[in-house]
């Protein structure tokens, strides 16, 4: 497996369920992200890990609760969500590095978990 | 960071180069342009990124004028899976004092590459 994975793909959840989505990254970098796409919305920054510290949490209620066990892993754990927070949710990983010309600590993002919440 | 001006669509026939502008007009000196794609309900992609110099990988080639207030990104054969929306940001890269790890997405440029 390589790059950044997310699963599950697809999820269909009640407003009562709980559910977690998985990300894991087989880059070997240090930095770990949680986006939200809503339909014809930019993306939003959810969550930044860092060396497994959380470093940003973008105002996000607290019905999204995320995990970060070690670098190459990445939970959010969701609960009692509402229709609204139906959308693809994105995973992304990266490293920064200094090579001969520039800096990079570009990020690169998993497929995504599609959730609809009924 | 720095705000970015993108045509909503633009099409190419397939085997062309395909040309998408971006305009940063007030990009400040720390701040390097990075060019992402997304295809329809996929996670965005890298493709290439660039502080003042032209830079080119097995994707396609970023050319940033002089003056750094706008730059060209080039897929020199446009295939019909080039199809996508194109993002062009700027940002100030993580190192640079303080925590910058926001990716801001705009409309981009859906390109339409045709048969």
């Amino acid at each position: 497996e390589t790059g950044v994975t997310q699963t599950p793909r697809h999820l269909v959840m009640g407003m009562t369920n709980k559910k977690s989505l998985k990300c894991e990254q087989h880059l070997g970098h240090n930095a770990m992200y949680w986006y939200k796409q809503s339909a014809k919305k930019p993306l939003e920054l959810m969550f930044v890990y860092s060396l497994e510290e959380r470093v940003e949490n973008n105002s996000v209620p607290s019905r999204f609760s995320p995990e970060c066990p070690n670098s190459s892993h990445l939970f959010l754990h969701l609960h009692t969500l509402q229709p609204e927070d139906s959308a693809l949710y994105l995973c992304a990983s990266s490293q920064g590095d200094w090579t001969q010309t520039r800096y990079t600590d570009t990020q690169y993002f998993g497929p995504g978990t599609r959730l609809t919440v009924l | 960071d720095a705000k970015t001006t993108q045509p909503p669509s633009m099409d190419c026939a397939e085997g062309r180069a395909a040309n998408l502008p971006c305009n940063h007009s007030t990009i400040s000196g720390n701040e390097y342009v990075y060019w992402y794609r997304q295809i329809h309900s996929q996670g965005p992609q890298y493709i290439i990124h660039g502080l003042k110099n032209n830079e080119t990988n097995e994707m396609a080639s970023l050319i940033i004028t002089e003056d750094r207030k706008s730059s060209t990104l080039i897929l020199p054969h446009a295939t019909l899976r080039d199809t996508a929306v194109y993002y062009c940001i700027v940002r100030v890269a993580s190192h640079s004092g303080g925590s910058n790890y926001k990716l801001t997405f705009g409309k981009g440029t859906l390109l339409t590459v045709n048969p």
